[in-house]
């Protein structure tokens, strides 16, 4: 089977504005969630999708939202970009034993 | 809230020695425990939960329900063991997606 896989890997944005980053989970699982990670943060919950819907969300303003397509590949957009924003962000899928798969993450830099 | 908490940013062990990487949590509930491993290069992949009771790579933990604690320990570390380890806490039930990371440590073994 094929891993967690995200799109694109790197990417350079500027303040202000905002960005589009997509996620293929491994086949068969209906959940996805996303996380951020940063050197001073480490890897924080942004929110999990299961069949579309937003199960849980994490602790993150409005400007970081997320949605779940029928094929369960997940898309998460961040608006007004700040500098701040720059971290990896990672891809996980769960399976139906509750473990979670990461992918290999987006390389956001916001200049 | 959640919260797990890794004292030791960095732990330098030699090869064959035992290795004990520290894991606290505070929940009020009764949570599912994990530790994941990133080696270099690679994502994020589990290492192992604590309700599997397994030893993976002679990696083993036990959940300490008193002391809210969650160690991983291996007693003869090898060089390939090289990598940053998180420990992770999830709620369970519908929040099984949902999962609070400790900040890591970073495992050095030596020759």
């Amino acid at each position: 089977k094929a891993g967690v896989t995200q799109t694109p890997r790197y990417l350079i944005k500027t303040r202000g504005q905002q960005v589009t980053l997509s996620c293929s989970p491994i086949s068969g699982h209906r959940s996805v969630s996303w996380y951020q990670q940063t050197p001073g943060q480490g890897l924080q919950f942004l929110f999990e999708y299961f069949s579309e819907t937003q199960r849980n969300k994490g602790n993150f303003p409005g400007r970081f939202s997320g949605r779940q397509f029928s094929n369960s590949r997940s898309e998460m957009n961040v608006s007004t970009l700040e500098l701040g924003d720059s971290a990896l962000y990672l891809c996980a899928s769960r399976d139906g034993g509750n473990t979670i798969y990461f992918g290999e993450g987006s390389w956001l830099t916001v200049v | 809230a959640q919260r797990v908490t890794q004292p030791e940013k960095l732990l330098s062990v030699f090869k064959g020695a035992p290795v004990e990487l520290k894991c606290n949590y505070s929940y009020s509930g009764s949570p599912e425990l994990f530790w994941y491993v990133q080696y270099s290069r690679q994502r994020l992949q589990l290492l192992l939960r604590h309700i599997s009771r397994e030893s993976i790579k002679g990696f083993t933990a036990d959940l300490n329900k008193g002391e809210t604690s969650f160690h991983l320990k291996k007693p003869f570390a090898q060089e390939e063991d090289s990598a940053m380890y998180y420990c992770a806490l999830s709620a369970g039930g519908t929040s099984y997606g949902k999962l609070t990371f400790g900040q890591g440590t970073i495992l050095t073994v030596h020759p």
